[in-house]
């Protein structure tokens, strides 16, 4: 159950487009469509954004889309915000019936 | 509205016990798989433990296989995380995160506000 590889930080300029990948297996992210995204803010809890790969639950920002390829799932968020500027983190179902998160990346919007 | 409402953290001794509680409402508690998650200071998410809608299924993070057990009662909408045998790297704030299928998968639509489990001598 190793934890899914995302990059620590990422940053962008408001308008702009930023991605963040998340890196696992085959027994994961390769094996499954069962790929979600999180937004989380200092001190509250995560909020979900992307599941299934690219599917956006009601409420969220079409700004948001994910995709997959092969054992890597990225997030791109496109029209930075300020508002965007959070903590992300990506999870993925397992082949031993279990969850496995990314650890997180930081993204500051300058 | 869907509300999750975590309860029973605080300051426990290593080797102490502890149960989570999860008061659910607004959306069928049966037909929802629900996962606990945890957070320690300033670190990422972890997936702890999911439970089927009918909780004849449930499963573990290696990290706590043996020691923790999850449980949940349908006709009470609460969910249940029994913690025994604790050490100090079970510090974190422990979530409830339901799913929108009867198993988990990892897509977690609704979370609580968290609750604060603190294992230290």
């Amino acid at each position: 159950q190793s934890a899914l590889t995302q990059p620590a930080s990422v940053s962008g300029s408001p308008g702009q487009s930023i991605t963040i990948s998340c890196t696992g297996t085959s027994s994961d992210i390769g094996g499954y469509k069962y790929v979600s995204w999180y937004q989380q803010h200092p001190g509250k809890a995560p909020k979900l954004m992307i599941y299934e790969v690219s599917n956006r639950p009601s409420g969220v920002s079409n700004r948001f889309s994910g995709s997959k390829s092969g054992n890597t799932a990225s997030l791109t968020i496109s029209g930075l915000q300020a508002e965007d500027e959070s903590d992300y983190y990506c999870s993925a179902y397992t082949s031993d019936s279990t969850v496995v998160f990314g650890g997180g990346t930081k993204l500051t919007v300058l | 509205e869907v509300q999750l409402l975590e309860s029973g953290g605080g300051l426990v001794q290593p080797g102490g016990s502890l149960r989570l509680s999860c008061a659910a409402s607004g959306f069928t508690f049966s037909n929802s798989a629900i996962n606990w998650v945890r957070q320690a200071p300033g670190k990422g998410l972890e997936w702890v433990s999911g439970t089927s809608g009918s909780g004849a299924s449930t499963n573990y993070a290696d990290s706590v296989k043996g020691r923790f057990t999850i449980s949940r009662d349908n006709s009470k909408n609460t969910l249940y995380l029994q913690m025994n045998s604790l050490r100090a790297e079970d510090t974190a704030v422990y979530y409830c995160a339901k799913e929108g299928t009867l198993l988990w998968f990892g897509n977690c639509d609704s979370w609580g506000q968290g609750t604060l489990v603190t294992v230290s001598s």
